[in-house]
Order: structure tokens, then C-alpha cells, then sequence
């Protein structure tokens, strides 16, 4: 298992261009989650996906910001109209289900993280 | 609203030497709280969970709800310890689906 992939590992784009993040999660994992780490900041969640939905998106900002995660393909996070304050490294995790704690199920699953990609926009 | 703070950006201790990481967090609910660990040029990945009452690598991490804290401990520091470390809060349930909240993050450098 190759673990989280991400790509493009470093992307540059001038301001007003767009930029496409790719995640492929882990083999058998249906669940992504996006963070954003700016500088000097700790990482940030923005949005959580399943297959062909999303389920949380309080984290997004409002504008020029979508995801998404076929059934088909890797799960994208699409920032249009890039501005200098989108420059910061994006990372996406996978689960293998919902992950959360003492409940139900009585299960944590983890999260599994990819190794980032850096936006930095001129 | 969820908070969880690391008030230590840099920590350097030298080899042997205890250390600690402190992380204190701010939740309504019943927290579930990680640390995560960045090496040099490696991936974000879990190192413990305070769920588990485990220790790895030499480190363990109490969660003291009175003290709204779950520092992060081990008695002998090693070079190959130096690393970025994470404290992470989840959400156990409702809406928010296991969104994890980070720290800042506390760069540990263990010296020779």
C-alpha cells in the first residue's frame, strides 16, 4: 500500500490563475479530509469527503474554493482565481470509514496523511 | 468553538534529558485528543492517541480533563526525537464527523 499520494508535490501559479490539488487516498479508504497549513500556522481542516459527496465543508472559505471525490479518481481540491494568500501547503488524509471515537462502534480509525503540496503563488 | 494550543514553538533539550511538550485544548464535549509527529522530510503521522493508554516510542501523553491539558512526556530525550510535533483535538460525533483541530506545533530539537 503506497500510502496517501499527492500531486503535484510543489505548484506555482500566478495570481488570477487557477490551481488543482490531487489526492489519492489510501487503497480501500473512502474518506478525505483537505487541511491547509499557512506559514507559521498549525493545519487547518477544510472540508471532508466521501465518495461523490461532501460532508463537511465548514472549513472552506466561501469563495473560489471546491472539492470534490468521484466515484472514479483522485479527490480534488480546485482553488480558482489564485490570490498570494492561498500560498500554503495542502494536505489531505484518508480514513478507511468515518472516523470518530467512543460511539457506536466503539472504534477510532485513523487518519492517514498524504505529504503535502505546496502552493505558493507569485 | 474548539481551540487546542501549543505554547511552546521551539524546545530544545539535550540528549537524556527529560522532555515535555505541552498542549492545552479548549472543547464543550468529550475530546478525543492525538499527537502527531513530522520527521525531517517524512509525512504528518500519528504517534499516539489518548484512547489508548499506549506508549510509543517512549512517549506517553495523559489527558487531564480537570487541566483542559494532555501534555506530551518522555523521560529520556533522543536525537532522532527531533521532529515537529503535533497536538490534535477530534470531534467524537455530531456534524463535524472526526475533523481534527492542530496546534501550532512545537518544533523539538534533542542536541548531541
Amino acid at each position: 500500500n503506497a500510502g496517501v499520494m499527492q500531486n503535484p508535490r510543489h505548484l506555482v501559479r500566478r495570481r488570477g490563475q487557477e490551481a488543482r490539488l490531487r489526492c489519492s487516498p489510501m487503497k480501500g479508504h473512502s474518506h478525505v479530509y483537505w487541511y491547509r497549513q499557512l506559514p507559521e500556522e498549525g493545519l487547518k481542516f477544510m472540508v471532508y469527503l466521501q465518495k461523490e459527496n461532501i460532508i463537511d465543508e465548514s472549513g472552506m472559505p466561501k469563495e473560489r474554493f471546491s472539492a470534490e471525490f468521484p466515484k472514479e479518481g483522485p479527490s480534488i481540491l480546485r482553488i480558482q482565481q489564485v490570490v498570494r494568500g492561498d500560498s500554503a501547503a495542502y494536505f489531505c488524509a484518508s480514513s478507511p470509514r468515518r472516523t470518530y471515537g467512543l460511539g457506536l462502534a466503539g472504534i477510532h480509525n485513523e487518519q492517514f496523511f498524504g505529504p503535502g503540496t505546496r502552493l505558493t503563488v507569485l | 468553538a474548539q481551540r487546542v494550543t501549543q505554547p511552546e514553538k521551539l524546545l530544545s533539550v539535550f540528549k537524556g534529558a527529560p522532555v515535555e511538550l505541552k498542549c492545552n485544548y479548549s472543547y464543550s464535549g468529550s475530546p478525543e485528543l492525538f499527537w502527531y509527529v513530522q520527521y525531517s522530510r517524512q509525512r504528518l503521522q500519528l504517534l499516539l492517541r489518548h484512547i489508548s493508554r499506549e506508549s510509543i516510542k517512549g512517549f506517553t501523553a495523559d489527558l487531564n480533563k480537570g487541566e483542559t491539558s494532555f501534555h506530551l512526556k518522555k523521560p529520556f530525550a533522543q536525537e532522532e526525537d527531533s521532529a515537529m510535533y503535533y497536538c490534535a483535538l477530534q470531534n467524537a460525533g455530531g456534524t463535524s464527523y472526526g475533523k481534527l483541530t492542530f496546534g501550532q506545533g512545537t518544533i523539538l530539537t534533542v542536541h548531541p
